[in-house]
Parts: C-alpha cells; sequence; structure tokens
C-alpha cells in the first residue's frame, strides 16, 4: 500500500540555522499538509498546499517558514533560522483525488532545535 | 473556531476488557470526524471516520459513532487486544483542509 515518506526521522540543528524537512507524498495525491507536534501537545496544523500554492496557514506559519514543491514528488517544509521552540514532530500529509476529506500521514521528522 | 477535546489519559486496561475513549468536539456546522491512531515510533494512521450525523465509521474492530446531539464521536471496542496499544488521537475537520485534533489517548493494554 503506497505510504507517505519523510526524511529525514530525526534531524538536530543549532538554533539560527535552516532545516529542511522532506517529505514525498503518495503518487497522484494533489493535496498535501504540514502538521507539528511539540512534545506532550496537541497535533496543530501549519499549513496546506494545492496546485503549487498555500490554500490555508495557520497562525504559527509565520515568515520564518515557507513551503516548496520543487518537483513532481518532494514537498518540503523550510524553517529559515530555527528557534528552540521549533523543536517538534513535524508530521506531513496528503489528500487524494476525490476524498478531500481524508488525509494519509507520513511517520514524521523529530526537530530538535539546541 | 473549532475545537476537541479527548477524554484525559493514560488508559490501562487488561485484555479483552471493553474500551472506551470520549471525544467531543465544538464547531459551525458538523465537521467529518476521524480517529487517527500512532503506533509507538510510527507515524498518524488513519482508523475510522464518519462524514455525516448518525454515521458509524468501523475498522478493526473499533467503531464511533457520529453523535450531533451530544457533539461527539467516542471510540469503542468490545475486547481490546496487547497490539492495541498505541496513542489515539481525535480529530475534526475545519473547513475543506485543517484537521483540529484532540490532545491524544494513549492506551496501555496488559496481558
Amino acid at each position: 500500500e503506497p505510504e507517505v515518506t519523510q526524511t529525514p526521522s530525526h534531524q538536530v540543528t543549532q538554533m539560527g540555522q535552516e532545516v529542511i524537512l522532506r517529505c514525498v507524498p503518495i503518487s497522484n495525491h494533489l493535496y498535501f499538509y504540514w502538521y507539528r507536534q511539540i512534545l506532550g501537545q496537541k497535533v496543530e496544523f501549519l499549513v496546506s498546499f494545492y496546485n503549487n500554492e498555500i490554500s490555508e496557514k495557520s497562525e504559527i506559519f509565520d515568515d520564518q517558514f515557507s513551503v516548496e514543491r520543487p518537483d513532481g514528488s518532494n514537498f518540503t517544509l523550510k524553517i529559515r533560522s530555527t528557534k528552540l521552540e521549533d523543536s517538534a514532530m513535524y508530521f506531513c500529509a496528503s489528500t487524494p483525488r476525490g476524498v478531500t476529506d481524508t488525509q494519509y500521514f507520513g511517520p514524521g521528522t523529530r526537530l530538535t532545535v539546541l | 473556531g473549532d475545537s476537541v477535546t479527548q477524554m484525559e489519559g493514560p488508559v490501562t486496561l487488561s485484555e479483552e476488557a471493553f474500551l472506551t475513549i470520549n471525544c467531543t468536539y465544538t464547531a459551525t456546522g458538523y465537521p467529518s470526524l476521524f480517529w487517527y491512531v500512532q503506533y509507538p515510533g510510527e507515524g498518524l494512521q488513519l482508523l475510522l471516520k464518519a462524514t455525516k450525523a448518525d454515521d458509524k465509521g468501523s475498522n478493526k474492530g473499533f467503531e464511533a459513532t457520529y453523535r450531533k446531539e451530544t457533539t461527539s464521536f467516542h471510540l469503542e471496542k468490545g475486547s481490546v487486544q496487547v497490539s492495541d496499544s498505541a496513542v489515539y488521537f481525535c480529530a475534526a475537520l475545519q473547513g475543506a483542509q485543517k484537521l483540529v485534533f484532540g490532545q491524544g489517548t494513549r492506551l496501555t493494554i496488559n496481558p
């Protein structure tokens, strides 16, 4: 069964550094999302992406964040200058054509900012 | 905005016990509702969903019924197994694209 994949599984970075988290959504899916989960807290929506542009974003998704679909398969989340409070598990998700209410999640990338 | 509240965990049960994890939501309108499960070291997996009032979602022996009157979507299973140990998340779809999650309930099943 096709799955959403994410790399790396764990990323450690220094405060102020840029990080790029990578996701490969399920082939032929049309909508793409990023969520994050700070340890012990709820899973929070960051951004949704469709047709090569952001369709919705949360208050968390400020100018430090950006998303890109550089080719036909990858979907990336960039954090330009990481802060300690960016430490979290980041989940990518995608939605197929025709079943737009169901999101399929990847295994997550754990980001640790030191 | 919309919100989802789950029963506090952790929940510990013996194998073959009956399971209920409570979930209530507040929303404008009637959002699609979901249960996701996260096994240790893995991502969020869709367990079941319901898209309108009185719908029952079911999968792997788990069930949840969309109750408009009580704005609830409680997860139930008649006889749990050790392999059901995981974290369970209730979620509501706000608008067309944004999932709003509950805080998660950690379930441990002892043999």
